[in-house]
């Protein structure tokens, strides 16, 4: 139980276009779905929290208008990184929070590989 | 501001040899201390969740121990697919947020 899932694992694109990304939980339904980028060798880092049918919440410095976040659903949320340039190549992961859950785990998915020419 | 403080930053062990990875974390009122293990390329996969000091928790060769200033993932005759990078987050009162250590990187040597 418990899984996440991301689409998709890896894209390629080109400078100045824009890229979405889909996180779904397939077997639970998640209150609070977060956003993390990872850079090689260093740890997760959080970019913002989104709650089903509200505007999300950004960490600081993250900038709000280039990485839109959608939480439609209790299960989906999508992260688009909109005119990627190569400094947003990254590696993209995204975790839930079970609506069932008393305790406080985050479950991962498996990430997405972002690589911006 | 919550920090997370992961030591070593890698570990090699031969197989079978036991050893204890090290979270020393600074939080303003702790809700929760999580464990992760990952692999390359993957996301995190969830171990333990630890909430007060005293509280243990074991899964197969690995037992998490909790005090009110650090956590040890101890690893009991560790075998080659225990190899990963093993994280720990902790968690405010009062918010949702994880906040991440760097991680240990954890090598078994057949």
């Amino acid at each position: 139980g418990a899984v996440v899932s991301q689409h998709p694992s890896r894209v390629i694109c080109k400078s100045g276009t824009s890229v979405k990304i889909e996180c779904r939980s397939l077997d639970f339904q998640a209150t609070t779905m977060f956003w993390y980028r990872q850079f090689p060798k260093q740890s997760l880092m959080l970019m913002a929290t989104s709650n089903e049918g509200s505007k999300a919440t950004y960490e600081q410095g993250v900038e709000k208008d280039k990485f839109l976040i959608n939480h439609a659903s209790l299960t989906l949320s999508t992260l688009t990184v909109t005119s990627a340039h190569p400094e947003d190549s990254s590696f993209y992961i995204c975790s839930a929070r079970a609506a069932f859950s008393s305790y406080n785990e985050q479950f991962f998915g498996p990430g997405t590989r972002l690589t911006v020419l | 501001e919550d920090q997370v403080t992961q030591s070593p930053e890698a570990l090699r062990l031969q197989e079978g040899e036991s050893s204890s990875l090290n979270c020393s974390y600074t939080v303003s009122g702790l809700r929760g201390l999580f464990w992760y293990r990952q692999d390359p390329g993957k996301g995190p996969e969830f171990l333990f969740t630890l909430y007060s000091a005293g509280e243990e928790k074991e899964k197969e060769r690995l037992k998490a121990t909790l005090t009110k200033k650090e956590s040890f993932l101890h690893i009991t005759a560790p075998k080659p697919e225990d190899s990963a990078t093993y994280l720990c987050a902790v968690q405010a009162r009062g918010n949702e947020k994880l906040t991440f250590g760097t991680g240990t990187r954890l090598t078994i040597i057949p």
